[in-house]
């Protein structure tokens, strides 16, 4: 079946240091892959997308680009921010249980400090 | 604005009571998910919904549990003779569309915790 690997938490960061948190994949087929971030007391958010290999989703700053050749989808972002600090879920949308679901890796806590 | 609103946030519930948990989606959404949040881990699926009708219930994770949405709005998930491994934050979700993109907008969750 479908699954997300994610690397372990929690990662601490001074601010303006450059992050990177690794993310792969096994599926069948050819699925959309997703950054979520959960920021505290709040739910989940989308952060970016990519549908298609090779596409690289951005926002706020975050960027990640979708391998197919490593099946993976490294979120990187060049300087964080202490307001950056949150729980970052990689996750896919694939083909399994006729697409409904999304799974998800076990999210990566960032503690980004002064 | 509204996003969806769940409750009750906390619940502790005695092992073998049932809890009911609620689910505001966002208005006019017309697709519902349900999934559990273990400590520790990400969020699994349970099932979905396209309006009133339960297209998904395969991530159920036994027949005492049991989502509705008889309107097609708002959802509540019961779980039956509730046991400890039933806890976990629930987490619910809608999307505006009827095809499951994967943008989903989450509600905060229903922290559940069987004592």
């Amino acid at each position: 079946g479908d699954s997300v690997t994610q690397m372990e938490g929690p990662v601490t960061l001074s601010e303006e240091a450059f992050l990177t948190i690794n993310c792969t994949y096994t599926a069948t087929g050819y699925p959309s892959l997703f950054w979520y971030v959960q920021y505290p007391g709040e739910g989940l958010q989308l952060l970016l997308k990519a549908t298609k290999a090779d596409d690289k989703g951005s926002n706020k700053g975050f960027e990640a680009t979708y391998r197919k050749e490593t099946t993976s989808f490294h979120l990187e972002k060049g300087s964080v921010q202490v307001s950056d600090s949150a729980v970052y879920f990689c996750a896919l949308l694939g083909l399994t249980g006729g697409g409904n679901k999304l799974t998800f890796g076990t999210g990566t806590q960032l503690k980004v400090e002064l | 604005g509204a996003g969806v609103s769940q409750s009750p946030r906390y619940k502790v519930a005695k092992r073998g009571q049932d809890v009911a948990l609620r689910c505001d989606p966002i208005s006019g959404h017309v697709s519902l998910f349900w999934y559990q949040q273990a400590l520790g881990q990400g969020p699994e699926f349970l099932t979905y919904f396209q309006n009133e009708a339960q297209l998904d219930k395969s991530g159920l994770p036994s027949d005492r549990f049991f989502a509705e949405r008889p309107e097609g709005s708002v959802s509540t998930l019961k779980i039956q003779r509730t046991q400890q491994e039933d806890s976990a934050v629930y987490l619910c979700a809608s999307s505006p569309s009827g095809v499951n993109t994967g943008e989903l907008f989450f509600g905060e969750g229903s922290r559940l915790t069987v004592l």
